[in-house]
């Protein structure tokens, strides 16, 4: 079963608005990225944030982080139309059997319109 | 570098048709997945390999065989096609990032394949 689940499914907004996507897990984690893909592509990794830091930035986007929660957001600021993908979050986790693994969410779909 | 690459990029197939799909990757990584991709269902781990001559199969490894003969490919095929298997499937590889202890996945294009 998958282990990240992203919320909401969908987002429409206005450009120049900000973007907040959740992402949720079930067991620990060593770190957590985010993925975009845009629509008929593969997905092309964001950000990543290790399970001991809180928050990183990256240009326009902003990852934060709690473990206490298991869940992480994305935000992405000052919305463009090429913005407009959807957004995977994807953990891994403890090393040995699942080395090299990563469990990814169902997915944001975002859309901006200009 | 072309980074991953897929072939073909669509297909059609009719039921008990059997295929291969080609993965290719120049960047060198240990590590290789295929994953298949439908409306809703987000990304499902169809089978992975941690190096060259190894697999292991993920979520949803029926219906499907894989193979890692040398390093750079990674193929995966279909015995016996059903319309259960019409999905998009995409090609990842990755390697053990040192500094963050992760494997970032680096994606090729996509196949989207029809089973009528």
């Amino acid at each position: 079963s998958q282990q990240g689940e992203e919320d909401p499914q969908a987002l429409s907004i206005q450009e120049g608005e900000n973007a907040t996507m959740n992402c949720s897990y079930k067991t620990s984690i060593n770190n957590l990225q985010w993925y975009r893909q845009n629509s008929g592509r593969g997905l092309v990794h964001l950000i990543l944030i290790r399970s001991n830091e809180r928050e990183k930035h990256s240009g326009r986007l902003r990852v934060t982080l709690d473990t206490s929660k298991k869940s992480s957001s994305l935000l992405i600021t000052a919305s463009r139309a090429a913005d407009t993908a959807s957004y995977f979050c994807a953990t891994d986790a403890s090393r040995g059997s699942t080395l090299g693994r990563l469990y990814f969410g169902r997915g944001t779909q975002l859309t901006v319109w200009p | 570098n072309a980074g991953v690459t897929q072939t073909p990029k669509f297909r059609v197939l009719k039921t008990g048709q059997s295929m291969t799909l080609l993965c290719a990757q120049d960047m060198n990584h240990e590590y290789m997945y295929w994953y298949r991709q439908d409306p809703g269902m987000g990304l499902r781990l169809i089978h992975y390999s941690v190096g060259e001559g190894t697999t292991a199969k993920g979520e949803v490894p029926d219906g499907y065989n894989v193979s890692r003969l040398k390093k750079q490919n990674f193929l995966l095929g279909l015995e016996s096609a059903a319309p259960s298997q019409t999905s998009v499937y995409f090609c990842a590889s990755s390697y053990w990032d040192i500094r963050y202890d992760s494997y970032e996945q680096y994606f090729g294009p996509g196949t989207r394949l029809t089973v009528t």
